[in-house]
């Protein structure tokens, strides 16, 4: 079974600072990564995939994605306290199994 | 284009009864994925459909089943519910599901069992 690793946190930034938020994968095969937000007691939201070694950017959020190392990460610029919420790291399971191996979560919370 | 939609959004059950939770994927969507989760386990692969076939199942007992319409619309069925399905349960539709594709998830029915 596939694994995906994130500190659970709380990670917490001030308004304003980037925050960073990091997610282990144990399969080197994996191609295709995906960050979910999911606001408490709300449904994961789809914010970022990546396929490509290197970065990619949409709005304030940048996904890094290094294969080598096994890691990646999504940064928040500019945070903001809407952006408290629980990210969720994701990849595809293996064919027969699960659609996708999620992390546990980071709990981000963003500081006024 | 409308999102996943999921009904019901909250249900309340007493133990030894069933449930139907239903859902409506993206349109243009083939597949659906469902997914338990609970605040110590996560989220936790139920099963996954398309064109009307299971694909893949979770390691969940036999309680726990579903099924997907010619339309894509999905339906799942816990039977003789026990306290511990007490969860939300969340719906997710992608465009085909080839190990990659994105899935979007619907709004999640809260079930609670008492």
């Amino acid at each position: 079974q596939k694994e995906v690793e994130q500190n659970s946190g709380p990670l917490s930034v001030p308004e304003g600072a980037i925050a960073s938020l990091n997610c282990t994968y144990s399969d080197r095969g994996s191609q295709s990564f995906f960050w979910y937000r999911q606001y408490s007691g709300k449904s994961p939201e789809l914010i970022m995939f990546i396929y490509s070694n290197g970065d990619k950017e949409d709005g304030r959020f940048t996904a890094q994605l290094n294969k080598a190392s096994q890691y990646v990460s999504l940064l928040i610029r500019d945070s903001q306290p809407s952006d408290s919420a629980t990210y969720l790291c994701a990849v595809p399971g293996y064919s027969g199994n699960t659609p996708l191996v999620f992390g546990k979560g980071t709990r981000l919370s963003v500081i006024a | 284009k409308a999102g996943v939609t999921q009904t019901p959004r909250y249900l309340i059950k007493t133990r030894g009864q069933q449930v139907t939770l239903s859902c409506s994927p993206i349109s243009g969507h083939r597949s659906v994925s469902w997914y338990q989760q609970t605040p110590g386990q996560g989220l936790q692969f139920l099963f996954e459909y398309f064109s009307e076939t299971q694909r893949n199942k979770g390691n969940f007992p036999g309680r726990f089943s579903g099924r997907q319409f010619s339309n894509s619309r999905s339906e799942m069925n816990v039977s003789t519910l026990e306290l511990g399905d007490s969860a939300l349960y969340l719906c997710a539709s992608s465009l085909v599901l080839d190990r990659g594709d994105e899935q979007y998830f619907g709004p999640g029915t809260r079930l609670t069992v008492t």
